[in-house]
C-alpha cells in the first residue's frame, strides 16, 4: 500500500542553524502539506502546495520556513536558523484530489529538537 | 476561526468496555470532520469522516461517530474496545464548500489506553 515516507525520523540541531525535512509523497497525489505538533500541543497546519507553488499557509509560516519540490518526488520544508521553539514533530502529508474533502495521508514525522 | 476542542487529554477503559471520545468545534461555516487516529511511531491515519449525508458515520474497525450539528459535536464511540485499540485519536475540522482552503484544525488529541 503506498504511504507518505519522511526523513529523517529524527533531527538534532543547534539554534541558528539550518534545517531540510525531507518528504516522499504518494506518488499519484497533487496537493502537498507541512503540520508540526509541538510536544503536549495541538497538531497545526504550516502550509500546503500545488502546482509547484504555494496555495495556504499559516502565520507560524513566516520567512524562515520555505518549503520546495526539487525533482518532483521529494517535498522538503527548511527552515532557515533554527529556534529553540521550532522543536516540535513535523509531519507531511499528501492528497490526490484537489477537493478540500479529500483525504490527507500523513506521514510517520519527523522529530525536530533544536539545542 | 475554526476551533475544535477535545475535553479528554487522557481515557483509560478496560478491554471490552465501550468508549466515547468527545470532540466538539466552533464554526461559523459548514464544515467537514474528521477522526484521525496514530498509533505509536507512526503518522495519523484517517479512521472515519463526515461530509454531508447520515450524520452517522462508521469506521472498518468498529468506531462510529455521529454528527450533531446543533451542539456542534462530533463524538467518537466504539461499543466494545480492544487493547489494539490503544492509540492517540485527533477530531480534526474543515471548512466544507468551495473556500479554496484545505487545511485542517486539529483537536489536541485524545490518548485511549485500553487496559485488559
Amino acid at each position: 500500500e503506498p504511504e507518505v515516507t519522511q526523513t529523517p525520523s529524527h533531527q538534532v540541531t543547534q539554534m541558528g542553524q539550518e534545517v531540510i525535512l525531507r518528504c516522499v509523497p504518494i506518488s499519484n497525489h497533487l496537493y502537498f502539506y507541512w503540520y508540526r505538533q509541538i510536544l503536549g500541543q495541538k497538531v497545526e497546519f504550516l502550509v500546503s502546495f500545488y502546482n509547484n507553488e504555494i496555495s495556504e499557509k499559516s502565520e507560524i509560516f513566516d520567512d524562515q520556513f520555505s518549503v520546495e519540490r526539487p525533482d518532483g518526488s521529494n517535498f522538503t520544508l527548511k527552515i532557515r536558523s533554527t529556534k529553540l521553539e521550532d522543536s516540535a514533530m513535523y509531519f507531511c502529508a499528501s492528497s490526490w484530489l484537489v477537493r478540500s474533502y479529500n483525504e490527507q495521508f500523513f506521514g510517520p514525522g519527523t522529530r525536530l529538537t533544536v539545542l | 476561526a475554526q476551533s475544535v476542542t477535545q475535553l479528554d487529554s487522557q481515557v483509560p477503559v478496560f478491554e471490552e468496555a465501550p468508549v466515547e471520545l468527545r470532540c466538539n468545534y466552533s464554526s461559523s461555516v459548514s464544515v467537514y470532520l474528521f477522526w484521525y487516529v496514530q498509533y505509536p511511531n507512526q503518522g495519523l491515519q484517517l479512521l472515519l469522516k463526515y461530509l454531508s449525508g447520515s450524520t452517522l458515520v462508521e469506521s472498518i474497525n468498529g468506531f462510529e461517530a455521529e454528527f450533531n450539528k446543533s451542539q456542534t459535536s462530533f463524538h467518537l464511540r466504539k461499543p466494545s474496545v480492544h487493547i489494539s485499540d490503544t492509540a492517540e485519536y485527533f477530531c480534526a475540522v474543515i471548512a466544507s464548500g468551495d473556500t479554496g482552503r484545505r487545511a485542517l484544525t486539529f483537536g489536541s488529541g485524545t490518548r485511549l489506553q485500553v487496559q485488559p
